[in-house]
C-alpha cells in the first residue's frame, strides 16, 4: 500500500532554531506539494515541485523558508530561523500529473506537527 | 487569482440527520475534488468531478458539480459518528497548474 511518508511526525523546538522536515513521495509520482495547516488559516499551499523542479513557492515566506527536492524520493522543507508563528502542521502531498485533462489527485502524508516555543 | 469558498465553516448535527457542505469558485473549474480529514489525521481523497452537472454517489455521500462548473456540493444522508471530520473541496481552473483548496467544513456528529 503506497503512501507518502514524512519525518519527523512531531517536532518541538525553540525560537531561532533550524527545522528540517522531510517527505518521501509515492514512488512514481512526479509532483510534490508542501502545505501548512493552522486553525486560523486553514490549509495553505507553500510550494510545489513537478519533476523535481520548483513550480510555485509564492505561498512561502522566502526569508526563512526553503524547499528543495535533492532527488525524486526526497523533498525537504527547511525553516531557519524558526519563530513561534511557524507552529502548525506541515503536510507533504504527492501526485501524478498527466496534463490538464488528467486526474491530479493528491495523496497526503501524515504531517509534521511543529511547535516553536 | 482563483478563489474557492466553502460554507458552512462548522456544522453540528445529530446522528441520523443529513448534512450538506457547499463549495463556490470565483472562476469556472475544470474539475473539483473532495477530501476528508479526520480529527488528527490528514486529508484523504474522496472523489473527483469533471463534467457539468455531474452527480456521483458513494454509499451515503452524494457529490454534485454545478451546471456552470463554478460550484459543488457534498451531501451526507443519515450521518453517523464515523462521518466526523473536516470536508474540503479543491478545484482547478483551466489555466491553473494546481488545485486551490477551500477552507473546509468541520462536521461534528452528536450521538
Amino acid at each position: 500500500d503506497a503512501r507518502v511518508t514524512q519525518t519527523p511526525r512531531h517536532k518541538v523546538t525553540e525560537m531561532g532554531q533550524e527545522v528540517t522536515m522531510r517527505c518521501q513521495p509515492i514512488l512514481g509520482h512526479n509532483t510534490v506539494f508542501w502545505y501548512r495547516q493552522t486553525m486560523m488559516q486553514g490549509l495553505e499551499l507553500l510550494a510545489y515541485f513537478r519533476n523535481r523542479a520548483p513550480l510555485d513557492d509564492s505561498g512561502m515566506p522566502k526569508d526563512r523558508f526553503s524547499a528543495e527536492m535533492p532527488d525524486a524520493t526526497l523533498a525537504t522543507l527547511k525553516i531557519q530561523p524558526s519563530e513561534p508563528r511557524d507552529s502548525a502542521v506541515y503536510f507533504c502531498a504527492s501526485g501524478l500529473w498527466r496534463g490538464l485533462m488528467g486526474t491530479d489527485t493528491q495523496y497526503f502524508g501524515p504531517g509534521t506537527r511543529l511547535t516553536v516555543l | 487569482g482563483q478563489q474557492v469558498m466553502q460554507i458552512p465553516q462548522y456544522q453540528h448535527v445529530q446522528e441520523g440527520e443529513d448534512f450538506t457542505t457547499y463549495c463556490n469558485s470565483s472562476t469556472t473549474l475544470s474539475n473539483i475534488q473532495w477530501y476528508k480529514q479526520r480529527p488528527g489525521g490528514h486529508p484523504v481523497f474522496l472523489i473527483q468531478l469533471v463534467k457539468s452537472g455531474e452527480v456521483k454517489k458513494q454509499k451515503r455521500l452524494t457529490f454534485q458539480f454545478g451546471e456552470a462548473k463554478k460550484n459543488s456540493s457534498l451531501h451526507i444522508t443519515a450521518t453517523q459518528t464515523t462521518d466526523v471530520g473536516t470536508y474540503f473541496c479543491a478545484g482547478r481552473s483551466g489555466s491553473a497548474r494546481q488545485l486551490t483548496f477551500g477552507s473546509g467544513t468541520q462536521l461534528t456528529v452528536l450521538p
